[in-house]
C-alpha cells in the first residue's frame, strides 16, 4: 500500500511569490491534515479537511489556505511568501476524522529567498 | 486549551543507556496519547499510543505508561541503540471532540556508540 506522497520535496522561493505544495494520501483516507515542522516552533498544526471540507484550523495568517479534492488529494497555497516561512510541511492522512493515527508523508521543504 | 510540555532536548545518551523522555499533558475530557518518532530526513511515524488509564502502549523495545493521575506519559527504553536516534514527539487527541492532534514541541535523541 503506497504511503502519503507529497511534491514537490524541494523547493526555493522569493519573498512575495506563492507556492503550491500537494499530497496524496493513503488510499481510502478520507482526512488530510498539513503541518508546519520549524527548529523553533516545533510541529504547528495548519488544518485538517475531511471529505473535502475544512474541519480544523490551526492559528496561521490568511496567506495560508488549503483545499482537499473529491479523490482525497489535498494542497496547500501559501501566498506573498515571507522569510519566516521556510519550513518544512508535513502532510499526514488519516482514515476518518475520529481516528487518532496519522500517517505521516516526508515532507515539502520550502526555503524563501 | 488542551497541550503537551515535553522535556527540552536534545538528549545525549550511550548506547545501551536506559532512556526516559518526560511528557505531560493537560486536557478538558479524556485524551488519547501518542508517541511519534521522526527519523533524520523523514516524516513522522506512529511509534506507540494508549487511549485510555493504566494502558501501556509499547513498540520496538519503547514503552509509555497513560497516568491519568499524573497526567503523564513517559516514554521508556531499557537499552538504546545508535538507530533510535531520532525526534520524538508526544501527542494527544480528544476523540469525538474536535479530534484534532495536539503534538509537543519534539525531543531529539542522539545515541553514542
Amino acid at each position: 500500500k503506497a504511503g502519503v506522497t507529497q511534491t514537490p520535496r524541494y523547493l526555493i522561493k522569493t519573498r512575495g511569490q506563492q507556492v503550491t505544495l500537494s499530497c496524496s494520501p493513503i488510499s481510502g483516507h478520507r482526512s488530510v491534515s498539513w503541518y508546519q515542522q520549524t527548529p523553533g516552533q516545533g510541529l504547528q498544526f495548519l488544518f485538517e479537511y475531511f471529505s473535502e471540507t475544512q474541519r480544523n484550523k490551526g492559528n496561521f495568517p490568511g496567506r495560508f489556505s488549503g483545499r482537499q479534492f473529491s479523490n482525497s488529494r489535498s494542497e496547500m497555497n501559501v501566498s506573498t511568501l515571507e522569510l519566516g516561512d521556510s519550513a518544512l510541511y508535513l502532510c499526514a492522512s488519516r482514515v476518518g476524522e475520529d481516528t487518532g493515527e496519522l500517517f505521516f508523508g516526508e515532507g515539502s521543504r520550502l526555503t524563501v529567498l | 486549551g488542551d497541550s503537551v510540555t515535553q522535556m527540552e532536548g536534545p538528549v545525549t545518551l550511550s548506547e545501551e543507556a536506559f532512556l526516559t523522555i518526560n511528557c505531560t499533558y493537560t486536557a478538558t475530557g479524556y485524551p488519547s496519547l501518542f508517541w511519534y518518532v521522526q527519523y533524520p530526513g523523514e516524516g513522522l511515524q506512529l511509534l506507540l499510543k494508549a487511549t485510555k488509564a493504566d494502558d501501556k502502549g509499547s513498540n520496538k523495545g519503547f514503552e509509555a505508561t497513560y497516568r491519568k493521575e499524573t497526567t503523564s506519559f513517559h516514554l521508556e527504553k531499557g537499552s538504546v541503540q545508535v538507530s533510535d536516534s531520532a525526534v520524538y514527539f508526544c501527542a494527544l487527541t480528544i476523540m469525538n471532540r474536535d479530534d484534532k492532534i495536539i503534538f509537543g514541541k519534539g525531543t531529539r535523541l542522539h545515541i553514542l556508540p
